[in-house]
């Protein structure tokens, strides 16, 4: 089984604090990919990785900045937390290039304060 | 890039009833096209997915059909239990490694 796991179920952060969100996969993926989950918003791809160092855009990605330095991990990282950030994180991992399948992880939701 | 829309955004239904969700895709080029159920507190999980190359697929009590000349795919759920109650994200692939996903639909099995 395909296991995904997040640092964080639930992270309470103020304004203006850096915030790191990690995401660990075991099944050697070489894609992986952060989204951020809001009610009624479905489930919107921030950033995603298809290899070490390596990293696209998805359609939300201001605010945010992404690391992986290595192929099991990928980092979200908040450089400056703001009120609109608060919402639920889900990391993903797929196999390689064409593979459209994606394993979630558990979430971690975020509140800004 | 590719844009997926699903309707209706929350569904009722009498156990034992049929369910069914639809969503439309825009790009043309999309082929895989994958169903996921979310729980309350849980992750997304994959129940089901369909290749453009196949019309329907079937796994017990859920099926998916695809219409790529209309660009809309299915998901029909049979004989509703009050487990089948989650919202479910439709999506598309596009892109080597990319999925769109539909904002969800709120399934609520009536017991």
């Amino acid at each position: 089984d395909v296991k995904v796991t997040q640092s964080s179920r639930y992270l309470v952060k103020r304004t203006g604090e850096k915030v790191f969100l990690e995401c660990v996969q075991d099944m050697d993926h070489e894609n992986m990919f952060w989204y951020r989950q809001d009610p009624g918003l479905g489930l919107r791809l921030i950033y995603f990785s298809y290899d070490v160092k390596m990293k696209e855009k998805g359609d939300i990605p201001e605010g945010y900045s992404v690391s992986r330095e290595k192929k099991e991990r990928f980092s979200l990282i908040l450089e400056s937390a703001s009120t609109n950030q608060t919402s639920m994180y889900l990391c993903a991992s797929s196999e390689g290039q064409g593979a459209y399948e994606q394993y979630f992880g558990p979430g971690t939701r975020l509140t800004v304060t | 890039g590719e844009n997926v829309e699903q309707h209706p955004s929350t569904l009722s239904v009498q156990e034992g009833d049929s369910a069914v969700i639809k969503c439309t895709y825009s790009d043309s080029a999309s082929n895989y096209f994958p169903w996921y159920k979310q729980e309350l507190g849980k992750r997304p999980q994959l129940i089901i997915d369909i290749r453009s190359n196949v019309g329907e697929k079937k796994d017990q009590r859920i099926a998916v059909t695809l219409n790529k000349t209309a660009k809309h795919f299915s998901l029909h759920i049979t004989e509703t239990q009050p487990e089948d109650s989650a919202v479910y994200f439709c999506a598309a692939g596009y892109g080597n490694n990319r999925l769109a996903f539909g904002k969800g639909n709120q399934v609520v099995v009536i017991p």
